[in-house]
């Protein structure tokens, strides 16, 4: 069956640090999504891609869509204490909408 | 603007006990979706309409009924509880297709079935 890998599965950084998170796929996708997730509350997305090669800012966030359509990171600079929460890969193709299993992410002041 | 309202907030079933979960949204969506999430998974698409009328099964449908008689409202039915479905319960709408507009989310519905 289809395999989406997300790692790392959790982080803790120190205020200031950059971070970096990555999705792989045993298949090939149309569309990358990022989103985020607080507690107690549904995802936001964060940044969308829809073309391979394609690297896409939303301010401190740098995501790209890799080549084979099979990967995505994402990076986060100059983290601050917002930016904790878990952080989900959602590759996408015609109706069908996968998530990684998450980077949690913890931000030490 | 209320955007996707998701009710109850909690709720607790015996195994084979029914249940509907409420979803609306204000925001003239045609796309609505219902995801399950589960202790260090993602979320996982359970069905999902592309408008009013039209209804369509996702990854993980069994033991789950919806439908979608307004462009408001996309009820989801559990028609006989079991622990397996203990789970947050998400519902999402977007104005288009759910990986080309961004999706709304609602707060979701934590589910604990004994």
């Amino acid at each position: 069956g289809q395999q989406l890998n997300q790692s790392p599965q959790s982080m803790f950084i120190q205020e200031g640090e950059d971070v970096s998170m990555n999705c792989t796929s045993s298949s090939i996708f149309n569309t990358w999504l990022w989103y985020k997730q607080e507690p107690g509350e549904g995802p936001v997305l964060l940044i969308a891609l829809y073309k391979a090669g394609e690297l896409t800012s939303n301010g401190r966030l740098t995501a790209q869509f890799g080549i084979t359509r099979k990967d995505s990171f994402l990076n986060i600079s100059a983290s601050i204490p917002s930016d904790v929460g878990i952080y989900f890969c959602a590759p996408y193709n015609n109706n069908d909408m996968r998530f990684g299993a998450g980077t949690r992410l913890t931000v030490k002041p | 603007n209320a955007g996707v309202t998701q009710t109850p907030k909690f709720q607790v079933l015996k195994t084979g006990q029914s249940m509907t979960l409420q979803c609306a949204q204000d925001m003239n969506h045609e796309y609505m979706s219902w995801y399950r999430q589960d202790p260090g998974m993602g979320l996982r698409l359970i069905h999902y309409s592309v408008g009013a009328g039209i209804t369509d099964q996702g990854e993980v449908p069994n033991g789950y009924n919806v439908s979608r008689s307004t462009t408001e409202d996309f009820p989801l039915r559990l028609l006989s509880a079991a622990p397996s479905q203990t789970s947050v319960y998400f519902c999402a709408s977007s104005r288009g297709a759910a990986g080309n507009q961004p999706q709304h989310f609602g707060d979701g519905t934590r589910l604990s079935i004994l």
